[in-house]
C-alpha cells in the first residue's frame, strides 16, 4: 500500500522558518518525481514545488521562489520542503504527493496534509 | 498566465449527470487530470489524462478534452460524489503545474 506522511509543520511567526517532511513507504521512492501541493483555508489547490525522481531537477511557483526549497533523500525516502521567510498568506495545509509517471503528469498519491500557520 | 477556469458550483438530483469543466484555450492539446477533495480529505485522483480512470474509481466517472474545453462527466450521481473537483495540466512552457480554482458539486 502506497503511503506519504507528511510532518513538520506548526504555528511560526512571519520571516520564520519550517522544514516540512514526507516520508514515503510501499513504492519505490527514488523511481518517482514527487511534488507539494499547499490548500490556504476554504481555497483551492495551489501547486508549490516539484522535483525529479533523482533529485536532479526542481521547478518552484513564482510565490515561493527563492524562499522554498524543494529536496529529497532517497536512501531515506523522505521529501522535503524547506520554508523560509514565511508570510502570512503561506498558511496553508501542505500536501505532498507522487507523480504517476513521466508521461501521465498527474498525482496519483497524497499525503493527508500538515498545517503550517503563520502569524505574529 | 496560463489560468483554468471552472465554474465554482454546479448542483444536480441524485441519479443525474453532472458535467464540470475547465476551460482555457486550446486546453484540447495537453492532458487534463481531474481530482475529488471531500472536505478534511486529501485530494483524490478520479481521472487522468484526460478520460482514464485509476484502479478502484468507478465506471461513473469518465472525462473528455477538446479545443477550449476539458469535461469530467459524473453519471448517475450519487450523494457521495458530492465534493469539490479540481482540474490540473502540466505547463510544459514553464514545468509548472497548474490547479483550476475549483467546483463544488452539489447533490440535492
Amino acid at each position: 500500500e502506497v503511503l506519504l506522511l507528511e510532518s513538520g509543520g506548526g504555528l511560526v511567526q512571519p520571516g520564520g522558518s519550517l522544514r516540512l517532511s514526507c516520508v514515503a513507504s510501499g513504492f519505490t521512492f527514488s523511481t518517482y518525481a514527487m511534488t507539494w501541493v499547499r490548500q490556504s483555508p476554504g481555497k483551492r489547490l495551489e501547486w508549490v514545488s516539484f522535483i525529479s525522481a533523482s533529485g536532479g531537477s526542481t521547478y518552484d511557483a513564482d510565490s515561493v521562489k527563492g524562499r522554498f526549497i524543494i529536496s529529497r533523500d532517497n536512501s531515506q525516502n523522505t521529501l522535503f520542503l524547506q520554508m523560509n521567510s514565511l508570510r502570512v498568506d503561506d498558511t496553508a495545509i501542505y500536501f505532498c504527493a507522487r507523480l504517476k509517471s513521466h508521461q501521465s503528469r498527474a498525482f496519483d498519491y497524497w499525503g493527508q496534509g500538515t498545517l503550517v500557520a503563520v502569524s505574529s | 498566465s496560463y489560468v483554468l477556469t471552472q465554474p465554482p458550483s454546479v448542483s444536480v438530483a441524485p441519479g443525474q449527470t453532472a458535467t464540470v469543466t475547465c476551460e482555457k484555450n486550446n486546453i484540447g492539446i495537453k492532458s487534463v487530470h481531474w481530482y475529488q477533495q471531500k472536505p478534511g480529505q486529501a485530494p483524490v485522483l478520479v481521472v487522468y489524462d484526460d478520460n482514464d480512470r485509476p484502479s478502484g474509481i468507478p465506471e461513473r466517472f469518465s472525462g473528455s478534452n477538446s479545443g477550449s474545453t476539458a469535461t469530467l462527466t459524473i453519471s448517475r450521481v450519487e450523494a457521495g460524489d458530492e465534493a469539490d473537483y479540481y482540474c490540473q495540466v502540466w505547463d510544459s512552457t514553464r514545468d509548472h503545474v497548474l490547479f483550476g480554482g475549483g467546483t463544488k458539486l452539489t447533490v440535492l
